[in-house]
């Protein structure tokens, strides 16, 4: 498989802004996506970065450094409704298919009020 | 409304006992998979299919089997050699080729499997 860390919990309270971390080791990369997963519910697609550089969608951001195999998934004026597990996902290319995600343990994170 | 729809919701298993578990998908997308996600654990790929009437192991197929007849239908048959079934089961889709080098997996609802 291949490696993909990111801390297993985190914590912050309602309106600060988290940095969760995600760092990677494969070839063949070609892409990496952020997913939200409330307990007991499917995975949502939060961001996707296959370029160096940040991506910014609303109160949610995602970096990525193909160099240094890092991405990390900025959440700013946090909710109670944002706690939840993110899941770093990896696809390696496969030949001259699109290829397969390889996915994190993921961070679970806990807002307090 | 367009989506991926997982049965049954919950599932029991007995020893010695086949189940299958429904995937369908209306999204008209080419390829689909099956995770298996246990607690504190990420998702481990079970099987994918790009097209139909083909698809790949993935890194944890022993003891699982599936099949793709139709591109709207993926069923997952959890086997009586799959030891520790009792796991969340996630199918996915997603478009493939060059259409989807942008786009994210969509993923069911889920169905969790218990051993009787």
């Amino acid at each position: 498989g291949q490696n993909i860390d990111q801390p297993t919990e985190m914590t912050a309270t309602e309106g600060a802004i988290v940095q969760i971390n995600c760092t990677y080791q494969t070839s063949g990369f070609n892409g990496l996506f952020w997913y939200q997963q409330h307990a007991g519910e499917a995975p949502t697609f939060l961001s996707y970065n296959v370029l160096d550089g940040l991506e910014e969608k609303g109160r949610f951001s995602s970096f990525l450094s193909r160099s240094k195999g890092y991405s990390y998934l900025l959440l700013k004026e946090l909710q109670m409704k944002d706690s939840a597990s993110y899941l770093c996902a990896v696809r390696r290319r496969r030949g001259s298919t699109l290829g397969r995600l390889y996915f994190g343990r993921g961070t679970q994170l806990t807002v307090w009020p | 409304d367009g989506g991926i729809t997982q049965s049954p919701k919950y599932l029991f298993r007995k020893e010695g006992q086949n189940v299958t578990l429904s995937c369908e998908q209306n999204l008209n997308h080419d390829a689909m998979y099956w995770y298996r996600q246990d607690p504190g654990q990420g998702l481990r790929l079970i099987y994918y299919s790009q097209i139909v009437n083909d698809f790949q192991k993935g890194d944890i197929a022993e003891g699982y089997s599936v099949s793709r007849e139709k591109k709207e239908s993926f069923p997952l048959t959890v086997t009586s050699a799959q030891k520790n079934p009792t796991a969340f089961y996630l199918c996915a889709s997603s478009l493939a080729g060059t259409r989807g080098s942008n786009q994210p997996q969509h993923f069911g609802d889920g169905t969790r499997l218990s051993i009787l």
